[in-house]
């Protein structure tokens, strides 16, 4: 069965060096999106990717952060000088459109800790 | 503005019970309404959802939902627990032309006891 991928699974970082988080989401899909959890908190939007550009972004997805689809198959969340308020799990998800199918496709996630 | 609220952040239930999780919603079109999965240091598994038609909607593993407008909600449930339900249940809210952001409840840790 298809699936995203995310690399790595865990990067320990100290504050203010940056981080980029990798996917490779499935690959008939057309919307992209990354996603964090805070550790015990819910499951919050940062942003989402549709035809090489972004179509929405939280409040959280600030000027420190970028997304980028270099290639056919990756895309990835860079965040450019990392917090300490940045450790979460950020999960990449893909979905192949809303709301036929509608179901995103998550990842297993990359969990940040900042240091 | 959208929003999904999961009154309970824990639910204990022994296993061969039935089940039910609590999901309510705000939205200011019509719903579409998901719910996931999350096992220990995994990522989020799709169950189920309700996009239109009957208002029960099955889903993986045995689990079902029940769309109900008029109390905005949509709670999970199954029949008879198993052990290895025992995980953090997410209920999700999209709106039609919203197809970017989905907004998620605060989860719950469902507990089934031996």
């Amino acid at each position: 069965e298809p699936e995203v991928t995310q690399t790595p699974s865990h990067q320990v970082t100290q504050m203010g060096q940056e981080v980029i988080l990798r996917c490779v989401p499935i690959s008939n899909h057309l919307y992209f999106y990354w996603y964090r959890q805070i550790l015990g908190q819910k499951v919050e939007f940062l942003v989402s990717f549709y035809n090489n550009e972004i179509s929405e972004k939280s409040e959280i997805f600030d000027d420190q952060f970028s997304v980028e689809r270099p290639d056919g198959s990756n895309f990835t969340l860079k965040i450019r000088s990392t917090k300490l308020e940045d450790s979460a799990m950020y999960f990449c998800a893909s979905s192949d459109g809303v709301p036929n199918t509608g179901e995103l496709f998550f990842g297993e996630g990359s969990r940040l800790t900042v240091l | 503005a959208q929003s999904v609220a999961q009154p309970e952040d824990q639910v204990n239930v022994a296993e061969g019970n039935p089940l039910t999780v609590k999901c309510t919603y705000s939205v200011s079109g019509n719903p579409y309404l998901f719910w996931y999965v999350q096992y220990p240091n995994r990522g989020l598994q799709f169950l189920l959802k309700y996009i239109t038609g009957d208002n029960l909607v099955k889903g993986s593993y045995g689990f079902e939902a029940e769309f109900n407008k008029s109390q905005t909600s949509f709670h999970l449930k199954k029949p008879s627990a198993l052990v290895s339900d025992s995980a953090l249940y997410f209920c999700a809210v999209i709106t039609y032309g919203g197809f970017n952001k989905f907004y998620f409840g605060s989860g719950t840790k469902l507990n089934v006891k031996p």
